[in-house]
């Protein structure tokens, strides 16, 4: 079992319309959670971090964790064609300093 | 302007030959990390350091060297040991208490002639 997991896509969403893009992770003890944006060539950008049980909101950006169930999730409202990229899910690896990354789900959004 | 430099951005390699990556960050971060990406996968981690003349082996470190003789610079070395170095090598920095976001650099992409 990999240690993230993340649906494989690639989504394709119209403007205007909401991406939800999932992932799952195996270490219970994992304690942070982040979403990061890379565009074709470029390096990841940090989009969202979440650390507690619950809903964070940060613009058109909502991350949502649930610990029991060890799945974290980011929806994109308003998808914007800027909004097309790759989105990693990295999870923290019990209480040190790596991090685990998801492969990646690729959202595509349509004029 | 505070942030994370990596040179060169290409970089080529020939068969039996040594290449260092360079990183350097402004951020005051203690942590630093290397990432390697192949197409289709997420990252992987190769080397970190946590502090200043420390530093650890990640999930893939066998071909690589690293050294931290400053706080500021985390170079990597990819060896002729490392027999399929052709990937995107990322570097990245972190404040250094642990499970706190880490930052990247705009990468290095290495190919082998």
């Amino acid at each position: 079992q990999k240690e993230v997991e993340q649906n494989s896509g690639p989504l394709s969403v119209p403007e205007g319309a909401i991406a939800s893009l999932n992932c799952t992770y195996s270490d219970r003890g994992s304690q942070s959670f982040f979403w990061y944006r890379q565009y074709s060539g470029k390096s990841p950008e940090l989009i969202m971090s979440i650390y507690s049980n619950g809903d964070k909101e940060d613009g058109r950006f909502t991350a949502q964790l649930n610990k029991a169930s060890q799945y974290v999730s980011l929806l994109i409202r308003d998808s914007q064609p800027s909004d097309s990229a790759t989105y990693l899910c990295a999870v923290n690896r019990g209480l040190g300093y790596k991090l685990s990354f998801g492969a990646g789900t690729t959202v595509t959004v349509r004029a | 302007d505070g942030g994370i430099t990596q040179s060169p951005k290409y970089l080529f390699r020939k068969e039996g030959q040594n290449v260092t990556l360079s990183c350097e960050q402004n951020l005051n971060h203690d942590a630093m990390y290397w990432y390697r990406q192949d197409p289709g996968q997420g990252l992987r981690l190769i080397y970190y350091s946590q502090i200043v003349n420390d530093f650890q082996k990640g999930d893939i470190a066998e071909g690589y060297s690293v050294s931290r003789e400053k706080k500021e610079s985390f170079p990597l070395t990819v060896t002729s040991a490392q027999k399929n170095p052709t990937a995107f090598y990322l570097c990245a920095s972190s404040i250094g208490q642990g499970q706190e976001t880490q930052y990247f650099g705009p990468g290095t992409r290495l190919l082998v002639l």
